[in-house]
């Protein structure tokens, strides 16, 4: 089945730095990958999402790319600020059709004021 | 527009007591609908999906147990609780997309002690 590694686990940087957060998968059939964020004891909530079809996408200060060759995707949220600091979780879709989603183990982002 | 609910919020039970966790969701029909358990400080590990009423699939084997009585209705049980299911609870739902993955939605999930 798939298998999702991302790094770093922990991350810390400056308000108004950038912060960049990377997975890789392992299954070339996952064609959906989706990015959560979750702040403490709340729920994680979907802040962006890309699929295979597509090389990059961005919502404001958030960006995700997708290489498909190389097996991987990357998180990019510029202009930091401290209400960015929380947990993320990458994930890709399970084999086609199944509708699963495999976590990757979660970044601590930091954002020090 | 579609809502997910879960309940209790919080529980705490001595070891060897029975469970049942409840989800539903609403403003939607045919959902997927998962359960992941996340341990303090870690990731989310998938415990249960289903595609249907009735239609459960077990990712990891253990003491639990899940059940699709109804469309938009998802419960976690098990009938003795050990000291490794404390962990915080989540119930997710997606639209059922065929081949087109969709986005999985959280609920606010059950926080778990088990004593």
């Amino acid at each position: 089945g798939e298998n999702v590694e991302q790094h770093p686990s922990t991350l810390s940087v400056q308000e108004g730095d950038s912060a960049v957060i990377k997975c890789t998968y392992s299954d070339s059939a996952s064609n959906y990958f989706p990015w959560y964020k979750q702040e403490l004891g709340k729920r994680p909530q979907l802040i962006i999402d890309i699929r295979s079809n597509v090389g990059e996408k961005k919502d404001q200060r958030i960006a995700v790319t997708l290489n498909k060759t190389a097996k991987h995707f990357s998180l990019h949220i510029t202009e930091t600020q401290p209400e960015d600091s929380a947990v993320y979780f990458c994930a890709a879709s399970d084999k086609g059709g199944s509708e699963k989603l495999v976590f990757g183990k979660g970044t601590k982002l930091t954002v020090n004021p | 527009s579609q809502t997910i609910h879960q309940w209790p919020a919080t529980l705490v039970q001595p070891v060897g007591s029975p469970l049942s966790l409840e989800c539903t969701v609403e403003g939607t029909s045919n959902p997927n609908l998962y359960w992941y358990r996340q341990a303090a400080g870690r990731g989310l590990q998938l415990l249960f999906y289903s595609v249907g009423i009735g239609q459960i699939s077990s990712e990891v084997p253990q003491n639990l147990s899940a059940s699709r009585p109804q469309d938009r209705q998802f419960i976690l049980s098990s009938k003795k609780l050990l000291l490794s299911d404390s962990g915080f609870y989540l119930c997710a739902w997606t639209t059922r997309g065929g081949f087109s993955n969709q986005p999985q939605h959280f609920g606010d999930g059950t926080r778990l002690s088990i004593l």
